[in-house]
């Protein structure tokens, strides 16, 4: 079966630092692989997906993760942390394809940023 | 709408009670999904519809809880003598394209 692990349900950073959110899958297939942000009081919102094209994969509001088969790891980073990145971030697997049928969430991270 | 809605966006109801909730996805989008968020549990699947395929219900916690999503979009989750165990968020997803597109979800409190 597959499952996402995210360490560390809460990180903090100042602003302007950089911004390490990991997590670790379990696939027996090779894996789609998406990271949501939660902000307060909305709904998830599409970071970014790798879908076997390039490892690196960009995202929206300066973020980007590295997919690495080797670690079976594909953490979100961003160089630099601002205020409004607070929010709780979720990493996800889904070997149904892209379609993300039936995705499994990791158990999410809240981020802070410290001012 | 430009998005997923749903409603009502917070229930709060008696251990015992019958509640319905609704989804409105992306008019044109095929696939529904509802999720549940409970606190310290992260997003849970509950069950999946594409297009007139019967639905994937694997998620489903018990069989006090059905939906079902008529004419291809709309989607009501229905929960019988809820139980304090169900309180939660409750979201519902749309996609097309393979991109989700999530609502804002409904607060589900069960006293």
């Amino acid at each position: 079966a597959q499952s996402v692990t995210q360490l560390g349900s809460h990180v903090s950073v100042s602003e302007g630092a950089l911004v390490l959110l990991r997590c670790n899958y379990s696939s027996s297939v090779p894996p789609y692989l998406f990271w949501y942000v939660q902000y307060p009081n909305q709904g998830l919102q599409l970071l970014l997906k790798y879908t076997s094209a390039a490892t690196l994969v960009k995202g929206i509001n300066g973020f980007e993760a590295e997919f690495k088969k080797s670690e079976t790891s594909f953490h979100l980073t961003k160089p630099s942390a601002h205020m409004s990145d607070a929010a709780e971030y979720f990493c996800a697997v889904s070997v149904t394809g892209q379609g993300a049928q039936k995705l499994v969430f990791g158990q999410g991270t809240r981020l802070t940023i410290n001012p | 709408g430009a998005g997923v809605s749903q409603s009502p966006s917070n229930k709060v109801t008696e251990k015992g009670k019958d509640v319905e909730l609704r989804c409105d996805p992306i008019s044109g989008h095929t696939a529904l999904y509802w999720y549940r968020q409970s606190l310290g549990q992260g997003l849970e699947f509950l069950i999946y519809f594409q297009g007139n395929s019967a639905p994937d219900k694997s998620g489903l916690p018990s069989d006090r809880f059905s939906a079902e999503r008529t004419g291809g979009s709309v989607s009501t989750l229905t929960i019988q003598r809820t139980q304090q165990e169900d309180s939660a968020v409750y979201l519902c997803a749309s996609s097309f394209g393979g991109r989700m597109y999530f609502g804002p979800g409904t607060r589900l409190t069960v006293l």
